[in-house]
């Protein structure tokens, strides 16, 4: 299964939105509503930030919201603020149980 | 609070073998799938191997079918993965995750925790 398709930076200021792709295919983000999205601060594991597709898991802030449009999922960021300078990886269910990651999107706060 | 600690991360030469081990707790471990993902340094998450809650199901991903086999220990609370022909291309470092078994019953479906991480380097 072919990774899927990020944005190697984005970048934006203060209070600013952003948005991050992730482009699959018919077997993964087309194909299921499991798509999750996972923040990683620089020598940290990853958190769970969205999972399928749209939801937040309790303690998420609102600013972080997903959706999907037939093979692109995408994550927006409102209000960016400093502490959401961070890596961010997007994640989908595929066939017969696997799951294919993107190659990361590093976010930059300027 | 559910807390993962992965272990066993080492440097290995080329062609040899190693086990990790992750140690959960804070939740009912049986009840729920248990992962293996990587990140070689400075790349993307890239997803290994997934265990159902009862051990009867394992997945594997292309790149070590057959080289790497997930198992699990309920009544110690322990995931593992014995990993075996490393190639250089393994080096990473190696996370358990708490899910990633979809039950589409449920809808439970994502990787809902992770531990630190641990490192495994190949290289002669």
């Amino acid at each position: 299964h072919s990774a899927l398709t990020q944005p190697a930076s984005v970048s934006g200021s203060p209070g600013q939105s952003i948005t991050i792709s992730c482009t699959g295919g018919v077997n993964d983000v087309a194909g299921y509503t499991y798509v999750s999205w996972y923040q990683q601060h620089s020598g940290n594991a990853p958190k769970l930030i969205i999972f399928d597709v749209t939801k937040r898991p309790a303690g998420v802030s609102d600013r972080f919201s997903g959706s999907k449009s037939d093979n692109t999922a995408s994550l927006t960021i409102s209000g960016l603020q400093p502490e959401d300078e961070a890596d961010y990886h997007c994640a989908s269910y595929s066939l017969m149980n696997t799951w294919v990651f993107g190659g990361g999107t590093r976010v930059t706060v300027l | 609070e559910v807390h993962l600690l992965e272990s066993g991360g080492d440097l290995v030469q080329p062609g040899g073998s190693l086990r990790l081990s992750c140690a959960a707790s804070g939740f009912s471990f049986s009840d729920f799938a248990m992962s293996w993902v990587r990140q070689a340094p400075g790349k993307g998450l890239e997803w290994v191997s997934t265990v159902s809650g009862s051990g009867g199901g394992t997945y594997y991903a292309a790149s070590v079918q057959g080289r790497f086999t997930i198992s699990r220990l309920n009544s110690q609370n322990t995931v593992y993965v014995q990993m075996s022909s490393l190639t250089v291309e393994d080096t990473a470092v190696y996370y358990c995750a708490q899910g990633g078994y979809c039950d589409f019953w449920t809808g439970y479906c994502r990787f809902d925790f992770w531990g630190p991480g641990t490192l495994v380097t190949v290289s002669s």
